[in-house]
Order: structure tokens, then sequence, then C-alpha cells
């Protein structure tokens, strides 16, 4: 159990253009689901955490503008790197935390998205 | 502000040989602590969890360890295979947030 998934687990794309990355829970219902970003040889940098039906909370720092995130349903969550630059480029992994879970519940990561932004 | 931090970033271990990595964490409210595995190119994998409460939990091959008054968390992997060459990270909970330390690369020598 506590399975999630992304997809893609990897995309290229232009300079300018958007790309959009969505989570799943596969067996379970996530009340809150997390986005993090991960550069080559660093560790995981919590970019937002994502309710459903609310509005996503943003760690300082990171634009809410260039990062949209919507979360559909208990199961689903989508990140959108809008107008994506070079320095995007990254590898972008979500979490999800199970429904009615306190706060010491395990988060369960997905597979990660390989970003690359020409 | 206060964050989790690790010792050592890389480790080398002789197959077979039990495998230590230290973790130091700095925010005396954190509750959870979960430490993860983590493969190139992969997400993380929970391998285990312990809570404030606790000062040491096993699982199978990795043993956890609290001590709270030095706020110093360790996973030692008993027996280590080339399988678990990887990077491991210890995560501190506050809230509902993880707080990540900067990792620490282990190396399995056949």
């Amino acid at each position: 159990g506590a399975v999630v998934s992304q997809h893609p687990s990897r995309v290229i794309c232009k300079s300018g253009t958007s790309v959009k990355i969505e989570c799943r829970s596969l067996d379970f219902q996530a009340t809150t689901m997390f986005w993090y970003r991960q550069f080559p040889k660093q560790s995981l940098m919590l970019m937002a955490t994502s309710n459903e039906g609310s509005k996503a909370t943003y760690e300082q720092g990171v634009e809410k503008d260039k990062f949209l995130i919507n979360h559909a349903s208990l199961t689903l969550s989508t990140l959108t790197v809008t107008s994506a630059h070079p320095e995007d480029s990254s590898f972008y992994i979500c979490s999800a935390r199970r429904l009615a879970g306190g706060t010491q519940e395990t988060q369960y990561f997905g597979p990660g998205t390989r970003l690359l932004v020409l | 502000g206060e964050s989790v931090g690790l010792h050592l970033p890389t480790l080398s271990v002789q197959e077979g040989d039990n495998s230590i990595i230290n973790c130091a964490y700095s925010n005396s409210a954190s509750d959870y602590f979960i430490w993860y595995k983590q493969e190139s190119g992969k997400g993380p994998q929970f391998i285990i969890d312990i809570r404030s409460n606790m000062d040491k939990r096993q699982g199978q091959r990795v043993t956890v360890l609290l001590n709270k008054t030095v706020k110093h968390l360790s996973l030692q992997i008993a027996a280590t295979q080339p399988g678990d060459s990887a990077v491991y990270f210890c995560a501190e909970n506050i809230g509902y947030k993880l707080s990540f330390g900067a990792g620490t690369t282990v190396t399995v020598r056949a």
C-alpha cells in the first residue's frame, strides 16, 4: 500500500513553454500533498503544500505564479511550471499524506519527474 | 531557522559489515523522525521512522536510535548489501512538514 505515482517521469521542453506534472496516490486518499524540488547532489527542498479543495501554501522564495498547483481531488495534485526556463530544470518530487493522518503521519513519495528545459 | 543536518556526506562500507549513518537535528519541537533511502533517479523510499517518545526502533536489518538529549539520530544497517548503496536522508517532522538533511551517500564495496 501507500503508492504514489507521477507522470511524466521525464520531460524535455523548450524555454517559454509550460509543463504539467501529475501526482497521484494510487491506493489511499491523501488529504495533503507536497511538492519538492531537488537539484543534483542536493537534498529535497519543499516548494509547496497542497490541500484538496483549497489554495496551496508556498514556501518562502517559491513563486506561486510560476509554479501553479491544483489539488483537484483526494488522489490527484498537479504542478504546472509556467514559462519554463533552463534554471527550472530539476527533479520534481511529490509526496502524499494519508487522509485523517495526524501530524505524525509518514509522507510517501512519488518516483519523481526529471524536467529539462532547453 | 533550525534544520536537520547530517554528519559525513559519504560512507564507504564493506559488504557484510554494519553501517551507521548519523544525523543531527536542532529543532527541539520535532516530534517525529524518518529515514529515507534514495537511489539514483528515483524518489525517496521510506525505511523506518521513530517518534519522539521513543529512543530505539528496529526494523528488518535496520535500527534507528534517537538521543533527544544531544539531538542526534542514527540509522544502523546490519550486514550491508550492495543493494543498500544509495543516498540516505533523515527528515524531521514539524507540524505536518518534513525538513530534510543534506544526505549521506553510502557506497558498498564488494
